[in-house]
């Protein structure tokens, strides 16, 4: 079975600070890894994917996320935050021949202006 | 163009009676999924749709949950006999199946469902 850890649930950081969410994993076989972003009030929207390849993924607002093999991590990073990246940041996992995904508990993110 | 609806937005019900929650998928998505979440948790798998046919339903916690989508469109997911636990918010979302096996899923905005 598979299962996702994030380690923060709860960040505060003020604008123009550096950013990294930790995404942990549990799973032996070929995995896809994405990162879903949920603003106040608006849907669950995908930030970005690693389905194999490069493992430094870019995705969307300037968000970017390395998948270590070796170390079942998927962590989300952004060099500098904007008060309009407060949200609720999710990591999730697919697996080949398994379309649903899992989804960790999440990582509330706050920036202060 | 028009995203995943889902209706109602919110429902209040009494303990022990039947829900019935609707999705609508994006036009032309043949992959069309169920989650659930509860308060401070993510998204929690319940069951998945290719076409009109359940190709994955592991995720239904009991026999009181049941999903259909008879024209491979609309879906609506039924709770009997609902429970204080049931209290969640209930995702759906759809995906395209052209192109790769794992296609971006895009989220409805979910219906609260509250079990007095």
């Amino acid at each position: 079975a598979q299962s996702v850890s994030q380690h923060n649930h709860h960040v505060i950081l003020s604008e123009a600070a550096s950013l990294e969410l930790g995404c942990n994993y549990s799973y032996g076989g070929t995995v896809n890894l994405f990162w879903y972003v949920q603003y106040p009030g608006q849907h669950l929207q995908l930030l970005l994917k690693y389905f194999s390849g490069d493992p430094l993924v870019k995705g969307i607002k300037g968000f970017e996320a390395e998948f270590i093999k070796s170390k079942f991590s998927f962590n989300l990073r952004k060099p500098s935050v904007q008060w309009s990246d407060t949200a609720e940041y999710f990591c999730a996992v697919g697996s080949t021949g398994r379309r649903a995904l899992t989804f960790g508990s999440g990582t509330r993110l706050q920036v202060q202006p | 163009g028009a995203g995943v609806s889902q209706t109602p937005s919110n429902k209040v019900t009494e303990k022990g009676k039947y829900v019935e929650l609707r999705c609508d998928p994006i036009s032309g998505h043949t992959a069309l999924y169920w989650y659930r979440q509860s308060l401070g948790q993510g998204p929690e798998f319940l069951i998945y749709f290719q076409g009109t046919g359940a190709a994955d339903d592991s995720g239904l916690p009991n026999d009181r949950f049941f999903a259909v989508r008879p024209e491979g469109s609309v879906s609506t997911l039924k709770i009997q006999r609902t429970e204080r636990g049931d209290s969640a918010v209930y995702l759906c979302a759809s995906s395209s199946t052209s192109g790769g096996p794992y296609n971006e899923q895009f989220f409805g905005p979910g219906t609260r469902l509250t079990v007095l």
